[in-house]
């Protein structure tokens, strides 16, 4: 089967960086997924690793190790409008699995 | 704007009542998928669809069917609901049958009194 583990919740400072974590358990690993979710919102995607490394999309980047499993999704110079729950997610075949959601605070 | 539109936006039913989700992809987009997401739940997937054929299937309930019509939009259908099945219930549409990036709707929440 397929397993995910992330951080239930993450607090940071407004103007910070914030790394959250994620480790998978998966057959026929293609990649790691990352979305965004705000509060009464629709998951929005934010971005794919299928090899190992560092992406970058402004001020999110995601990493992947696919050696250790893990990955995580950076978030620099911190907004308030940053807080909402992030999601890494795997595919299985024709499934997307998500793990439960890491739920970011942001402190002014 | 994801441009996946589901329908309707609120939905408040009774137990032992049957329902009908309805989600049309974006333009060109041939997958479909359905997500039921509870309080402090993550995403947990239901079924996908891919040009009007099943393709996978996860922990979907016996009482929960779901189909895609020849002009791509899909519906779900839950029936004999329990105070359980409430959720928000997500369509999410990609173009191909294994693209990385799903573009979701705005979902239906499901109350069930």
């Amino acid at each position: 089967g397929q397993s995910l583990e992330q951080p239930s919740e993450v607090t940071a400072v407004e103007g910070a960086i914030v790394q959250i974590n994620c480790t998978y358990q998966t057959s026929g690993f293609y990649g790691l997924s990352w979305y965004q979710q705000h509060d009464g919102g629709a998951p929005t995607f934010l971005s794919y690793n299928a090899l190992d490394g560092l992406e970058e999309t402004g001020r999110f980047s995601s990493f992947l190790s696919r050696s250790d499993s893990y990955g995580y999704l950076l978030l620099q110079e911190l907004q308030m409008k940053d807080s909402a729950s992030y999601f890494c997610a795997v595919r299985k075949d024709d499934k997307i699995i998500f793990g439960k959601g890491t739920r970011l605070h942001i402190l002014p | 704007d994801s441009g996946v539109t589901q329908t309707p936006k609120h939905l408040i039913t009774a137990t032992g009542q049957r329902v009908t989700l309805r989600c049309s992809p974006r333009s060109g987009d041939l997958s479909v998928y359905w997500y039921q997401q509870s309080l402090d739940q993550g995403l947990q997937f239901l079924i996908q669809y891919y040009n009007g054929e099943e393709r996978a299937k996860g922990n979907i309930l016996e009482r929960f069917s779901a189909q895609q019509f020849p002009d791509l939009h899909s519906e779900l259908n839950l029936s004999s609901l329990e105070l359980g099945d409430s959720a928000l219930y997500f369509c999410a549409s990609s173009a191909r049958s294994r693209d990385e990036k799903l573009f979701f709707g705005s979902g239906t929440q499901l109350s069930v009194l």
